[in-house]
């Protein structure tokens, strides 16, 4: 078993629509959440990060985690062609600590 | 933040020969990380580079296949040595620097290196 497990997709989703993207992980040690987006041909960018459980939002995004079901999601409103990408959870202890990515979701937003 | 810049941006080698691949940062960090992104595949951690030490591989990387310099603390180079197809890879250098309530990872723009 991965200890990061995320649906590649793809996700194709019209203009406009909510999207939920989600992973599950299997390390209890794991305190902080993180989630990239990358476009094609550029490296990931950091979108947001949450610590332990609870909600964070940010404009259009928001983040949940549920560390008792060891389950994070990432929420996107108002979806829009530019949020075209795939989308990396990333995950790790803390600190220095090794950051565990998950494969990815990539994700289409049609006009 | 940081700013990486990473180059070359993509190439195509022939197998049996090396490429360098170079990571300029705009501030002085501790620590680089080198990552390999394969395709259906989860970013993997090759080797962790401090300056002035010896990098730290992780399980199933080798220096000898992957070594890695790291001069100073603004520069690092990952060379893939003696290529075959399988190391047909985008690959990424990264690094860490101090958020509000952890590290953050910044990524260059990455390598693609197609293996012919």
């Amino acid at each position: 078993q991965k200890e990061v497990e995320q649906d590649p997709g793809p996700l194709s989703v019209p203009e406009g629509a909510i999207v939920s993207l989600n992973c599950t992980y299997s390390n209890s040690a794991f305190q902080y959440f993180m989630w990239y987006r990358q476009y094609s041909r550029k490296g990931p960018e950091l979108l947001m990060y949450t610590y332990s459980s609870g909600n964070k939002e940010d404009g259009r995004f928001t983040a949940q985690v549920d560390k008792s079901s060891k389950y994070i999601s990432l929420f996107i409103r108002d979806s829009q062609p530019s949020d075209s990408a795939t989308y990396l959870c990333a995950m790790s202890a803390g600190g220095y600590q090794k950051v565990t990515f998950g494969i990815g979701t990539k994700l289409q937003v049609i006009p | 933040s940081a700013v990486i810049s990473q180059k070359p941006s993509r190439d195509i080698c022939q197998r049996g020969t090396s490429l360098t691949i170079q990571c300029q940062v705009d501030s002085q960090v501790t620590m680089m990380f080198w990552y390999r992104q394969q395709p259906g595949q989860s970013l993997t951690l090759i080797a962790t580079a401090n300056q002035g030490s010896e990098a730290t591989y992780e399980s199933g990387f080798v220096i000898d296949k992957f070594p890695i310099s790291r001069p100073n603390l603004t520069f690092s180079t990952l060379t893939v040595s003696n290529m075959s197809p399988e190391d047909s890879s985008i690959y990424l250098c990264s690094v860490e620097v101090p958020g509000a309530m952890n590290t953050e990872a910044f990524f260059g723009q990455g390598t693609r290196l197609t293996v012919v």
